[in-house]
């Protein structure tokens, strides 16, 4: 069965930061890879989906970085954070056009 | 551009009585549908989808969907709350001929209280 790994649960960074979140599939082979943000009592925003490997679409303009080193492995980035960063990043990875998406347990980043 | 709307961002019910989430979409052409639950500090599970077959949708604890063209809408009911149904609630659509990109765009969600 195919299942998503995600960490950490929980990150707490200064502004100014850098920052690493990684996402990892298995079971699967050639999935496409969503991250989306969750701020607090706001619906969920994807930010970056990759459908392969180097593959990255962005959808806002933002202060993130999204890369795809490897099939199953994606990897959300920054050089420096701000506070407008912190929320619940979600990874979620789907399988064929028109198929659900299925989601990571979530990270909660805090900048402070 | 396709969009959803969940019309009401808190639903609060009693114990037993029936679950009623809306939710509408906007689109020219059919799309996917998805209904998606979170619990607090938790990923997203998948509670049930539409994808042109069936109009009436089950899904899991209980839950289904009607999908109704001639009303762009896809409504959540359960028909007896449990205590356990009190969460968040997403709707989603992918639009059909998006190519392979799958994305998902999800309302803005719908937070469910149940009352003892």
């Amino acid at each position: 069965s195919q299942t998503i790994h995600q960490w950490p649960a929980t990150l707490v960074q200064p502004v100014g930061s850098p920052l690493s979140l990684e996402c990892t599939v298995e079971g699967t082979s050639n999935p496409n890879l969503y991250w989306y943000r969750q701020a607090a009592g706001r619906g969920l925003q994807l930010l970056f989906y990759s459908v392969g490997i180097g593959q990255i679409s962005s959808e806002v303009p933002q202060n993130l970085s999204a890369s795809r080193p490897q099939d199953r492995q994606f990897i959300l980035s920054s050089k420096k954070l701000l506070l407008s960063d912190s929320g619940f990043y979600l990874c979620a990875w789907g399988s064929a056009a028109g198929s659900p998406l299925h989601f990571g347990n979530g990270t909660r980043l805090t900048v402070t | 551009a396709q969009s959803v709307t969940q019309l009401g961002s808190h639903v609060s019910v009693s114990e037993g009585a029936l679950v009623l989430l809306r939710c509408n979409y906007s689109s020219s052409v059919p799309p996917y549908l998805f209904w998606y639950v979170q619990y607090p500090n938790q990923g997203l599970q998948l509670l049930l989808k539409y994808t042109s077959a069936a109009t009436l949708v089950k899904g899991i604890n209980g839950f289904e969907a009607e999908f109704k063209k001639s009303e762009t809408s896809f409504h959540l009911t359960k028909p007896s709350a449990h205590m356990s149904d009190a969460a968040e609630y997403f709707c989603a659509v992918i639009l059909q001929g998006s190519g392979n990109t799958g994305k998902l765009i999800f309302g803005q969600g719908t937070t469910l209280q149940v009352k003892p």
